[in-house]
């Protein structure tokens, strides 16, 4: 069974950092492309990254460039994703899900509260 | 970017009752579409890819159509379970785009 398990989110001030997880199960990770969407509250969804299969290519939605990088380890089945620079519109649920095109399973997406 | 603008943005329906939403894309995307169904408190499931190709274990009540700029998504005969959220989300350019969600109620 395909899993997908978020963990890292949490309260974080305005200009804090903070590092999301992803640990993906019932699948060979290092076959698929990776992808975070987010979700601010009430809101509807956001493409916000993803990753090729060894990592070498690397694409980002303008509003979180030059401040989030997605990252995965293929030996720990885990993607990331580095959050530096946070501001209040970064609040948002995240989810990692499989694939590049047709995201095809989803984790249950973890919260990140940007305030002070 | 590509803007996609989906309509209506909420319709309440009866059970049984035939539902369109329609999905339209700010440049031809060839059929480059996904419909995401999304329950309150849950991740969205991939229903529709490639604008008309049905997700695996999707009931066929369940359908897509169009290319272009111009698609439509429809439940042929509306189930209490179908109560969600239903985005539209292309994958011609990047960013890969959503639409802002049509919410769909029991009437």
């Amino acid at each position: 069974e395909v899993q997908l398990v978020e963990s890292g989110g949490g309260l974080v001030q305005p200009g804090g950092s903070l590092r999301l997880s992803c640990a993906a199960s019932g699948f060979i990770f290092s076959t698929y492309w990776m992808t975070w969407v987010r979700q601010a509250p009430g809101k509807g969804l956001e493409w916000v990254a993803n990753i090729k299969q060894d990592g070498s290519e690397k694409y980002y939605v303008d509003s979180v460039k030059g401040r989030f990088t997605i990252s995965r380890d293929n030996a720990k089945n885990s993607l990331y994703l580095l959050m530096n620079s946070l501001r209040a519109e970064d609040t948002a649920v995240y989810y990692c899900a499989r694939g590049r095109l047709n995201t095809d399973y989803w984790g249950q997406g973890t919260l990140v509260t940007v305030s002070s | 970017d590509i803007q996609m603008t989906q309509s209506p943005s909420s319709l309440s329906a009866s059970v049984g009752d035939r539902v369109t939403i329609t999905c339209q894309a700010s440049q031809d995307i060839n059929n480059y579409l996904n419909w995401y169904q999304q329950k309150p408190g849950k991740a969205p499931k991939l229903l529709i890819y490639d604008a008309s190709n049905l997700e695996t274990g999707v009931p066929s009540r369940f359908s897509g159509s169009g290319s272009g700029t111009d698609f439509t998504f429809t439940i042929s005969s509306l189930q209490p379970e179908d109560i969600a959220t239903y985005y539209c989300q292309q994958y011609d350019n990047l960013p890969y785009s959503f639409g802002q969600g049509t919410k769909l109620e029991i009437k």
